[in-house]
Formats: structure tokens, sequence, C-alpha cells
């Protein structure tokens, strides 16, 4: 069964830095691009950055470009998000999220739990 | 990037048959897949692709496309359907992916 497993939340002060881990299991990671999708406290889901399989692709929501950094390491079978120069608008539940595609369809299964990241003075 | 719409909020009574849509340009070319959250819980896959369920989520959840909208059905909703429902989608670039605002399901 896949499971994704993430860490590296926790407070932290605004313009610092923090880098979040996300570990895979039970399925052959390199097969996919993997999300990181955030929630704000009570608000909906915002997706933040994706990354293909073999790093050839990356993208950024526009809050977060310039600011936040995915990377993989297949070795590892883990996905992280550097956060640089965070804000109090960044504080939110951090998911990492498995995506799968066929044709024109992607679908984001499964999700880790998430890590909390409460950015404030 | 684009945007997906959803209505915020949407009531059904127990065992009726209610539609959850969402639009957005990119809907057009990319179909949509739809994710339920209860509180304190993470998102969970319930339609992908044209209308495909994952493994374990029952076959009264369906869902369709047209033009720019995207729609989820459960057809004989049940208490435990209460929940968030959210879309997702490509932006029209096929390069983002952009969520709906979600939608606040109660059943009464």
């Amino acid at each position: 069964e896949a499971q994704l497993v993430e860490s590296g939340g926790g407070l932290v002060q605004p313009g610092r830095s923090l880098r979040l881990s996300c570990a895979a299991s039970g399925f052959t990671f390199d097969d996919y691009a993997m999300h990181w999708v955030r929630q704000a406290p009570g608000k909906g889901l915002e997706w933040v950055s994706g990354i293909t399989w073999n790093s050839g692709s990356i993208g950024y929501a526009d809050s977060v470009k310039d600011r936040f950094t995915i990377s993989r390491d297949n070795a590892k079978k883990s996905l992280y998000l550097q956060m640089n120069s965070l804000r109090t608008e960044d504080t939110a539940l951090y998911y990492c999220a498995k995506e799968n595609s066929g044709g024109y369809s992607n679908w984001f299964d499964p999700w880790g739990q998430g890590t909390l990241v409460t950015v404030s003075s | 990037s684009s945007e997906l719409t959803q209505d915020p909020a949407v009531s059904v009574a127990l065992g009726q048959t209610v539609r959850i849509t969402c639009q957005g340009d990119s809907l057009r070319t990319y179909y949509a897949s739809w994710y339920q959250q209860k509180p304190g819980q993470a998102p969970v896959l319930v339609i992908y692709g044209r209308n495909n369920r994952p493994s374990g989520i029952p076959d009264r959840f369906s869902g369709s496309s047209s033009g720019n909208t995207a729609s989820l059905t459960i057809t004989g909703a049940q208490a435990e359907d209460e929940a968030d429902y959210y879309c997702n989608c490509r932006d029209s670039s096929g390069n983002h992916r952009v969520f709906g605002g979600g939608t606040k399901l109660t059943v009464l």
C-alpha cells in the first residue's frame, strides 16, 4: 500500500527558513510526479508545488515562487520543500501527494497526513 | 494560471441526490479530480478521469463533465458523506495544478 509521511514542520519566525520532508513507501517512487499542497487553518486546499519523476519539470504557485524550492531524492524515496523568507500567511498544514496521470487526467492519491507549519513571532 | 469555482455550501436530504459543480476554463481540456475531506483528516480521492472511482469508494459517487463544468454527483447521500469536497485540475498552461475553493456538503 502506498504511503506518504511528512515531517519537518514547526513554529518559525517570519523571515526564517524551514525544510519539509516526505518519505514514500509502498510504490515505485521514481515513476511518479510528486506535489506539495497546503491548507491554512479553516481554509481550502492550495496547490504549492510539483516536480516530475526526474526533476525535469518543476512548478510553483505564484504565492511561493522565488521563496520555496521543491526537490526529490529518488534513491531515498523522499520529497522535500525548502521554504525561505517565510511569512505569516504561509502558516498551514502541508501535505505531500503522489500524482497519477493518464491522458488528460491527473489525480492525487495517496496523500500524507500533513505537517503543520506555523509562522509567528 | 486559471481558477476553479465551486459553490461554498450545498445541502441534501438523507437518501437524496446531490450534484456539486466546479467551473473553470481548464476543464474544457482536462478532467477534474474530486477529493473528500472530513474534519481533521487528509483529503481522500473519490473521482478521477472521465468517471473513475478508486477502490473503496462507494458507487453512489460519480463524475461527469460538460464544457467548462465538472460535476460530482452523490446518488442516495448518506450521513457519512457530510464533508468538504474539492475539485482539482491542471491549469490552462498544463504545468500547474489548481484547486476549487471547496464545497461544504451538509446531509440533512
